[in-house]
């Protein structure tokens, strides 16, 4: 099976960077995802990593260590609109439907 | 871009009825869609994988009797939670894969929000 672990929550200030750690388990690995949540509403993608290293997109990059079965999401230049739960996701090789599995969630309270 | 379309937003309903939700892909086809379920301030957890004309593939610990899943065609599945109970009350949201997005990308749903009475 797969599992996932990150931090519950995270605060941080407005205009600051944060960095939100995934670590995972998993038997097929596949590629590392990371989707934003606002309360109440849907998920959204915000990255993926298939290789190890860095893929940024505008204030967000993320990375990923396979060796380490180890990635980070990071957030700049932090605006209170950020403030949501972030979770990271696997997909699993050796499933045909690449279904994802996601971890528990990091809650990050962006404050001013 | 891929767009998901869930029905209906919430629902409140009596227990022991039963409640269909619809999920829609409206610009492109699907053939596989993932229905999940998430706690307040809890994780996505997958229920099943639903399988266009065929059956769906439910995960460890989910009563298929419980939780029909259909997908009929391309573009719809519907979950239809059985004789509900106020313990199923929760969060309910579908995803899909589409060209536009890539296959490293899922589209979900807004998300149905079940409360049982």
């Amino acid at each position: 099976g797969q599992s996932l672990e990150q931090p519950s929550e995270v605060t941080a200030v407005e205009g600051a960077i944060v960095q939100i750690n995934c670590t995972y388990q998993t038997s097929g690995f596949y590629g590392l995802s990371w989707y934003q949540q606002h309360d109440g509403g849907a998920p959204t993608f915000l990255s993926y990593n298939g290789l190890d290293g860095l893929e940024e997109t505008g204030r967000f990059s993320s990375f990923l260590s396979r060796s380490d079965s180890y990635g980070y999401l990071l957030l700049q230049e932090l605006q209170m609109k950020d403030s949501a739960s972030y979770f990271c996701a696997v997909r699993d090789r050796r499933d045909s439907s690449y279904k994802l599995i996601f971890g528990s969630g990091t809650r990050l309270l962006v404050r001013p | 871009g891929a767009v998901v379309s869930q029905h209906p937003s919430w629902v409140i309903c009596k227990s022991g009825t039963s409640v269909k939700i619809e999920c829609r892909s409206l610009d492109f086809q699907a053939t596989t869609m993932f229905w999940y379920r998430q706690f307040p301030k809890q994780s996505l957890m997958l229920m099943a994988t639903s399988n266009e004309g065929s059956k769906a593939t439910y995960e460890q610990g989910v009563e298929k009797d419980k939780f029909l899943i259909n997908h009929a065609s391309l573009t719809l599945s519907t979950l239809t939670v059985t004789s509900a109970h106020p313990e199923d009350s929760s969060f309910y949201i579908c995803s899909a894969r589409s060209l536009f997005s890539g296959a490293n990308v899922l589209t979900f749903g807004a998300g149905s929000r079940l409360t049982v009475l």
